[in-house]
């Protein structure tokens, strides 16, 4: 089954560029999406299809993939993004398709 | 406003069954996709299953095949999870999410709260 690699943690002080990777094979002919997670809170799609962004999401939010890594960057940290990051795909490459979820990443503002 | 409120959550001693359910509005229920996605206490995300929109197709986790059984109402607009034989790793918050208009691939643009499912005699 495919597998979705994600760093535990992640710090970054105020103000500064924020990136969450996310490993996979080949994952750069998937499309990912990501989820934001607050605790107690439902997750919030941030990004998907790689890099584009629901509207009510803000630019500070942006996506990339190539390779065997996504990765979400988030630009301008607040202290109000602190939260669970995690990356998703689509597997459909055996007779068994499924949703794949990455471990998940806790964004840490210092 | 689209809203999905998930109910039937609750305590039950392994081996036993409980059926979730998930009641939608603000939207065309019959038009979507969707899932039952579960989060253990303190871990990560964990897709369960997902249902086409006539109910045609449905989709599991490998490890809840053949003890859990996904399914819809579009007339009640309401998403069902049947789960049978369930064991101590079942215990989650399980959540109903939609799928974005599209196929199966597309991305979950709208999740419910969850209902708490613990397992444990």
């Amino acid at each position: 089954s495919y597998v979705l690699t994600q760093p535990p943690s992640v710090s970054v002080a105020p103000g500064q560029t924020a990136r969450v990777t996310c490993g996979g094979n080949n994952i750069g002919r998937k499309s990912v999406h990501w989820y934001q997670q607050k605790p107690g809170q439902a997750p919030l799609l941030v990004v998907y299809d790689d890099s584009d962004r629901p509207s009510e999401i803000p630019e500070r939010f942006s996506g990339s993939n190539s390779g065997n890594t996504a990765t979400l960057t988030i630009s301008r940290v607040e202290a109000g993004d602190e939260a669970d990051y995690f990356c998703q795909v689509w597997d459909n490459s055996s007779d068994h398709p499924n949703w794949v979820f990455g471990g998940g990443t806790k964004l840490t503002v210092l | 406003e689209v809203q999905l409120v998930e109910s039937g959550g609750g305590l039950v001693q392994p081996g036993g069954s409980l059926r979730l359910s998930c009641a939608a509005s603000g939207f065309t229920f019959s038009s979507y996709w969707m899932n039952w996605v579960r989060q253990a206490p303190g871990k990560g995300l964990e897709w369960v299953a997902i249902i086409k929109q006539d109910g045609s197709q449905k989709y599991y986790l490998d490890s809840v095949k053949g003890r859990f059984t996904i399914s819809r109402d579009n007339a009640k607009n309401s998403l069902y999870l049947l789960m049978t034989s369930l064991r101590a790793e079942d215990t989650a918050l399980y959540y109903c999410a939609r799928v974005v208009t599209g196929n199966t691939g597309r991305p979950f643009d709208y999740w419910g709260q969850g209902t708490l499912v613990t397992v444990s005699s």
